[in-house]
C-alpha cells in the first residue's frame, strides 16, 4: 500500500496567490516526521518544511506552512504569495520510527506546481 | 551552494560498461543515501549508510554496488546496467542522532542513460 499520496500530478496558480498542494500518508506507526521537498529542473531536492507528528502546532517556514491534520492522515503544504521562482516539483515524504535514526524517507510521487504571471 | 555534491551530473554508458558515481558531503553527517528516481515513479532508497557501515539495502541489484570508505564519501559503483536502469540518482546526507526534524540534505543527482 502506498504510503504517502499525493493526488495533484499538476497545479497552476497566479503569481501572488496561495496555492495547497495535497498530501495524505499511512502510517501505524505512533513516531513519524512528514517533510515537503522541492525539486527544481536543476534536480536538487530542497528541504521546505518539518513536522514531527507529536507537534501540537502546524510548522511554518516564511512563506511555507504545513496544514497537520492528524486523525485525517493530511499534511497539506501551503504555499502564500506564489512567484515564479516556485515553478518546480513538490514532494511529500515521511520518516517513520524514532528520531535519532538514519532518516529514511518514503516519497510521494510528487506535484508540478506551474505559477503563472 | 548544496552540501552535498555529485558527480558526474550526466553520464551515458553502455550496458557492458563499468562506472561510478561520486558524492561527497562536508556537513559532518555520518547517514549518507542513495535513492534512485525514475520517471513518474517516487524517489526509491536503495542504500543507507550509518557511519560508514551499510544498514539497508533495499532489495537492489548486485550490479549496483555501494562502498562508503568515510563519513564524507559514498560511490556507488555500477557494471552491466540495463536500459530501465535509466534515471536521476541522487545522494542524501543527514545527521544521525540529531532530534527533531532531521532532515535529509540531497544532492543535485547523476543523470544516467543506459544504452
Amino acid at each position: 500500500a502506498q504510503k504517502i499520496t499525493q493526488t495533484q500530478p499538476g497545479m497552476f496558480v497566479q503569481e501572488k496567490e496561495a496555492v495547497t498542494l495535497d498530501c495524505t500518508y499511512d502510517t501505524s506507526d505512533p513516531s513519524y516526521g512528514l517533510f515537503w521537498y522541492k525539486q527544481p529542473s536543476s534536480g536538487e531536492m530542497i528541504f521546505l518544511i518539518y513536522q514531527g507528528s507529536y507537534d501540537q502546532q502546524n510548522a511554518t517556514e516564511g512563506r511555507y506552512s504545513l496544514n497537520f491534520q492528524k486523525a485525517r492522515k493530511s499534511a497539506n503544504l501551503v504555499i502564500s504569495a506564489s512567484q515564479l521562482g516556485d515553478s518546480a516539483m513538490y514532494f511529500c515524504a515521511m520518516r517513520e520510527g524514532e528520531t535519532g535514526t538514519a532518516s529514511k524517507l518514503t516519497f510521494g510521487t510528487g506535484t508540478r506546481l506551474q505559477v503563472t504571471l | 551552494e548544496t552540501g552535498v555534491t555529485q558527480t558526474p551530473r550526466h553520464l551515458v554508458m553502455g550496458m557492458t560498461n563499468k562506472k561510478s558515481l561520486k558524492c561527497e558531503q562536508h556537513l559532518g553527517h555520518n547517514a549518507m543515501y542513495w535513492y534512485k528516481q525514475s520517471a513518474k515513479k517516487p524517489l526509491e532508497l536503495m542504500f543507507v549508510y550509518n557511519f560508514k557501515e551499510q544498514t539497508e539495502n533495499n532489495s537492489v541489484p548486485s550490479r549496483f554496488s555501494p562502498e562508503c570508505p568515510n563519513s564524507s564519501h559514498l560511490f556507488l559503483h555500477l557494471h552491466t546496467l540495463q536500459p530501465e536502469d535509466s534515471a536521476l540518482y541522487l545522494c542524501a546526507s543527514s545527521p544521525q542522532g540529531a532530534g527533531g526534524g532531521t532532515e535529509a540534505f540531497f544532492g543535485q543527482g547523476t543523470r544516467l542513460t543506459v544504452v
